[in-house]
Formats: structure tokens, C-alpha cells, sequence
């Protein structure tokens, strides 16, 4: 059963910096791309970033280009997104999603992780 | 980036009903188009991709429809465990963007 576990979120001050994880289990990882996508409060769904299985290619939002960055480990089943400079606005629960067979959409996410930017 | 507006965002229906919800694209998207299910407590589930093309596991009383820029899941006799949000999805092109979200109630 493909399942991903996503941590590392929390509560943060404006213009801090933090780092999610995501481990996948269930399936070959290193052999999917993996996405980020969130939920703002009472807001739909907002995707915010792929990487290809090798991490030979990235692609963002324009909203958070230049201040999150999406990684992989795949000696360790696990996926990151690096996120600097927040705002209030990044308050958002956080889903990993994995890519299904390269046609951008996401067959399995994990449960999510919260981050609350605030002062 | 191509907007998708969905609708419409609160739906109440009864089990054994069918049920449509509509998504348009700001430009064509081909038939790059998907449909997910999101339930409390649950992890989000893809039901269709590609317009019309049912994910494993996905009942056949859901099925998709359309092209160009405009959109449909339909859903014939409502079960129970049919309730719960909606969402479009266009696959066309970056950056993925996702419908505003279907609400399905029970009347």
C-alpha cells in the first residue's frame, strides 16, 4: 500500500524559514516524480512544485518560485520542501503527491502538514 | 497560467440521484483534465484523469467528460459514500491548476 507521511511543519514568525519532509513507502520511489501542493484555510487546492524521479527537473509556482525549493533524497524514500522568506499568506496545510506515470496528475498524497505563519 | 472555474460550489442531492459538476478551462486544455475526491479524514483521491479516463478503483457510476475548455464529472445513482468535495484539475501544462472545489451534499 503506497503511503507518504509528510512532517516538519509548525508554527513560524514571518519571514523564517522551514524545511518539510515527506517519506514514502509502498511503491519504488525513485522511480516517480513527487509534488507539493497546498490548502490555504477555507481555500481549494494550490499546487505548488514537481520533481522529476531524478530530480533532473523542478518546477514552481510563481507564487513561491525563488523561496521554496523542492529536493529528494531517494537513498531515503523522502521527499523536501525548503521554504524561506515566509509570509502569511504560505499558512497552509502542505501535501506531498505522487506523480502518476508523467501525466501530472497525483495518484496517492499523504495527510498533510501544517504551517501557520504568523507573529 | 490557465484558470479553471468550476461549478457549481455546494451541491445537495439525494442517494439514487445523479449528479453533474461542471469545470471550464480559460483555454483549451485538450483532454488534460482530472478529477479528484477529498473526504475528512481521508487522503485525496484520483478518480479521473485524461477527461474520461477512470483510476483504478474508481466506480463506474463516475465518469468524465468533455474537451477543449469545457468539462464534466457526472456521477449516476449517488451512494453514501459519494458525499464530499470535488476538485478539477487541468494536466495540460505548468503550472498545474486546480478547480475553486464541489461541495456534495445529502439532501
Amino acid at each position: 500500500e503506497v503511503q507518504l507521511v509528510e512532517s516538519g511543519g509548525g508554527l513560524v514568525k514571518p519571514g523564517s524559514s522551514l524545511k518539510l519532509s515527506c517519506v514514502a513507502s509502498g511503491f519504488t520511489f525513485s522511480s516517480y516524480g513527487m509534488h507539493w501542493i497546498r490548502q490555504a484555510p477555507k481555500k481549494g487546492l494550490e499546487w505548488i512544485a514537481l520533481i522529476y524521479y531524478d530530480s533532473s527537473n523542478k518546477y514552481y509556482a510563481d507564487s513561491v518560485k525563488g523561496r521554496f525549493t523542492i529536493s529528494r533524497d531517494n537513498s531515503k524514500n523522502t521527499l523536501y520542501l525548503e521554504m524561506n522568506s515566509l509570509r502569511s499568506e504560505d499558512t497552509a496545510m502542505y501535501y506531498c503527491a505522487k506523480e502518476y506515470y508523467s501525466l501530472y496528475v497525483m495518484d496517492a498524497w499523504g495527510q498533510g502538514a501544517s504551517v501557520t505563519v504568523s507573529s | 497560467d490557465v484558470q479553471m472555474t468550476q461549478s457549481p460550489s455546494y451541491l445537495a442531492a439525494s442517494p439514487g440521484e445523479s449528479v453533474s459538476i461542471s469545470c471550464k478551462a480559460s483555454k483549451s486544455i485538450n483532454t488534460y483534465l482530472a478529477w479528484y475526491q477529498e473526504k475528512p479524514g481521508k487522503t485525496n483521491k484520483l478518480l479521473i484523469y485524461s477527461g474520461s479516463t477512470l483510476q483504478s478503483g474508481t466506480p463506474s457510476r463516475f465518469s468524465g467528460s468533455g474537451s477543449g475548455t469545457d468539462f464534466t464529472l457526472t456521477i449516476r445513482s449517488l451512494e453514501p459514500e459519494d458525499f464530499a468535495f470535488y476538485y478539477c484539475q487541468q494536466h495540460n501544462e505548468y503550472p498545474l491548476t486546480f478547480g475553486s472545489g464541489t461541495k456534495l451534499e445529502i439532501k
